[in-house]
């Protein structure tokens, strides 16, 4: 059964601090996501891996940075956390090829930021 | 204007109707269409894909994607209580990275 993990359910963190969220998949895929879902505005790509050390910048990519050392890990990086990222943040998983469409979400992480 | 838009309902429906859930979208070039299904308190999960346009059925969910309007739809046949849950669909270029969400519909099937 495949499997994208992440390190937190929910997350409490005050203005300023630097935060980090991990994100591991046992599928063996090479493209990894973060989004973050707030309400009626969806899913939004905040940045994506192709490979390892590999990352390209999504839609909203400010104020976030990411790390890929490991194939199987994806951290999201908030380097001065700020109400405005209080958010759901979901990563996915995807193979490299045909099925790249057929994204894997892990359970999501509710940040709030205080 | 956003590039997908999908109504946000919420919809809510008796137990056996037929649902019917749909996304405009605004860039031709999309190939591949997608419906994901979020429960509550979960990441969503692919439930169907189509590529291009026309038909595809599995069980009681049908898609329909209309390239000529920008218009893909989701049937659900004889709903149920367990198909309460919020509907995404998300399109994407053909080998693109990138899929675009749209914003969901929640649904609701009252037993």
């Amino acid at each position: 059964d495949v499997k994208v993990t992440q390190s937190s359910r929910y997350l409490v963190k005050r203005t300023g601090e630097k935060v980090f969220l991990e994100c591991v998949q046992d599928m063996d895929h090479e493209n990894m996501f973060w989004y973050r879902q707030d309400p009626g505005l969806g899913l939004r790509l905040i940045y994506f891996s192709y490979d390892v050390k590999m990352k390209e910048k999504g839609d909203i990519p400010e104020g976030y940075s990411v790390s890929r050392e490991k194939k199987e890990r994806f951290s999201l990086i908030l380097e001065s956390a700020s109400t405005n990222q209080t958010s759901m943040y979901l990563c996915a998983s995807t193979p490299k090829g045909q099925r790249f469409y057929e994204q894997y979400f892990g359970p999501g992480t509710r940040l709030t930021v205080t | 204007q956003k590039e997908v838009e999908q109504d946000p309902g919420p919809l809510s429906v008796p137990e056996g109707a037929i649902v019917s859930l749909n996304c405009t979208y605004s860039n031709s070039a999309f190939q591949y269409f997608m419906w994901y299904r979020q429960y509550s308190r979960k990441g969503p999960e692919l439930l169907m894909y189509t590529y291009s346009s026309g038909n595809k059925e599995d069980g009681r969910f049908t898609a329909q994607v209309d390239k000529s309007s920008k218009y893909i739809s989701l049937f659900i046949r004889d709903s149920q209580p367990s198909d309460s849950a919020t509907y995404l669909c998300a399109m994407s270029l053909t080998g693109g990275f990138k899929t675009i969400f749209g914003a969901g519909t929640r649904l609701f099937v009252k037993a």
